[in-house]
């Protein structure tokens, strides 16, 4: 089975906190890719980042981390100092090589000032 | 930066009505694929497209649904006969080449049938 869960349905969190959004994948592959995207209101879907399943490393980039565990089949994201312009949905997703795109439901964030 | 262009951006249709949904893939794009969000819910895949044929194609991607690229820069969804549970926001992807390489997304067509 091919699943993506996003345990956490919505979080609220106040400005300038450290947030983690969590993600659990489910795959039979040895090759596969991973995704975060973000839905702001206006309801585009924005990359974030895609990891492939042999590259483990954790990756930073400005406010947001990613830390890939592939013994716990996790694939976090963190944001670090939030803003409010953070506030949206979070989704996380998985491919095989099949191309098509499994999503997470998402984890609605609240950034509260 | 090349974009996957959507349009219309909202279009509201009478329930039975045919719609298209219109998109621009990015031009050296060679997969094409449409993915549908009901409102509140998550981004589920409808039909992938590469080689002027349906290369796999969700359950949800019944006969009322069918893909075409007319001409040599737009890819098309038409919904035959449009119901209520099809009010969604429906998007266009490419890709560049085979395991996602260069995926992109448009932003969407939010569809309304009432």
């Amino acid at each position: 089975a091919q699943k993506v869960t996003q345990a956490q349905t919505e979080i609220s969190v106040v400005e300038k906190e450290d947030v983690t959004l969590d993600c659990v994948y489910e795959t039979r592959d040895t090759t596969y890719y991973l995704f975060w995207y973000k839905q702001p209101p206006s309801g585009e879907l924005v990359f974030l980042i895609r990891r492939n399943s042999f590259d483990e490393q954790n990756e930073i980039s400005g406010r947001y981390s990613w830390n890939f565990q592939k013994s716990t089949s996790s694939f976090n994201f963190t944001i670090t100092a939030s803003q409010v312009v953070d506030s949206a949905v979070y989704f996380c997703a998985l491919s095989h090589q099949d191309d098509k795109i499994i999503f997470g439901k998402g984890t609605r964030l609240h950034i509260l000032p | 930066e090349p974009e996957v262009t959507q349009t219309p951006s909202h279009q509201v249709t009478q329930m039975g009505q045919e719609v298209i949904l219109r998109c621009v893939p990015i031009s050296n794009h060679l997969y094409f694929y449409w993915y549908r969000q009901i409102l509140g819910q998550k981004v589920e895949f409808l039909v992938s497209f590469y080689n002027n044929e349906i290369s796999e194609k969700s359950e949800i991607f019944d006969d009322q649904f069918s893909v075409e690229r007319p001409d040599g820069s737009n890819f098309t969804l038409k919904i035959r006969s449009t119901k209520l549970e099809d009010s969604a926001m429906y998007f266009c992807a490419s890709s560049e080449a085979w395991g996602n390489y260069g995926y992109t997304f448009g932003s969407g067509t939010r569809l309304t049938v009432v």
